[in-house]
């Protein structure tokens, strides 16, 4: 069964350094999306992707945030100068063009910012 | 504004009992329905869906939900649970409205199986 594929599961940064979290949606999916879940809180929509571009995001995803499909598979998640607060687990998905299309999850990325 | 309200953040329930987790949305717009399964250290897994038709869906592992247009709820209910169905539940609705797509979720019930 295709699945969404995520990397790294943990990562442990210093405060102050990149990271990119990546992430394969599932090969005829067109709609991609980033949820965060900081630990024991709910799934929060940072933001979602469709051909090529930003759709939608939601005011957590600010300027330190970015994404990007380099190529035809991946799906990244840059976060440009991390704080402790943005220890969480991130989760990526994707979707079907049609409009009642359910939302496919990765595993999730753990990301700890020490 | 859209919202999904899950009014209990944590249920309890002693193995083989029956359960229910509320879920209510706010709007009336078009909607479509999905309840996922969040198991300790794990992603996100969908459970069951309503998009259509019979308003009782059943899902995986003998859970079903139940749409109410008029009380824009989408409860699900298990008739006896086991130990291993403890795990974090939400539940999540597309609004549809003027031709845009709006995926919410609501904020998670953490289902606690006791033996």
């Amino acid at each position: 069964e295709p699945e969404v594929t995520q990397t790294p599961s943990h990562q442990v940064t210093q405060m102050g350094q990149e990271v990119i979290l990546r992430c394969v949606p599932i090969s005829n999916h067109l709609y991609f999306y980033w949820y965060r879940q900081i630990l024991g809180q709910k799934v929060e929509f940072l933001v979602s992707f469709y051909n090529n571009e930003i759709s939608e995001k939601s005011e957590i995803f600010d300027d330190q945030f970015s994404v990007e499909r380099p190529d035809g598979s991946n799906f990244t998640l840059k976060i440009r100068s991390t704080k402790l607060e943005d220890s969480a687990m991130y989760f990526c998905a994707s979707r079907t063009p049609r409009l009642t299309g359910e939302l496919f999850f990765g595993e999730g990325s753990r990301l700890t910012v020490l | 504004a859209q919202s999904v309200t899950q009014l209990d953040s944590q249920v309890p329930v002693f193995e083989e009992a029956p359960v229910e987790l509320r879920c209510n949305y706010s709007s009336s717009v078009s909607v479509y329905l999905f309840w996922y399964v969040q198991y300790p250290n794990q992603g996100l897994q969908l459970l069951l869906k309503y998009l259509s038709g019979s308003t009782l869906v059943k899902g995986i592992n003998g859970f079903e939900a139940e749409f109410n247009k008029s009380q824009t709820s989408f409860h699900l209910r298990k008739p006896s649970v086991h130990i291993s169905d403890t795990a974090e539940y939400f539940c999540a609705v597309i609004f549809i409205t003027s031709g845009t797509y709006k995926y919410i979720f609501g904020t998670g019930t953490r289902l606690k199986v006791l033996a």
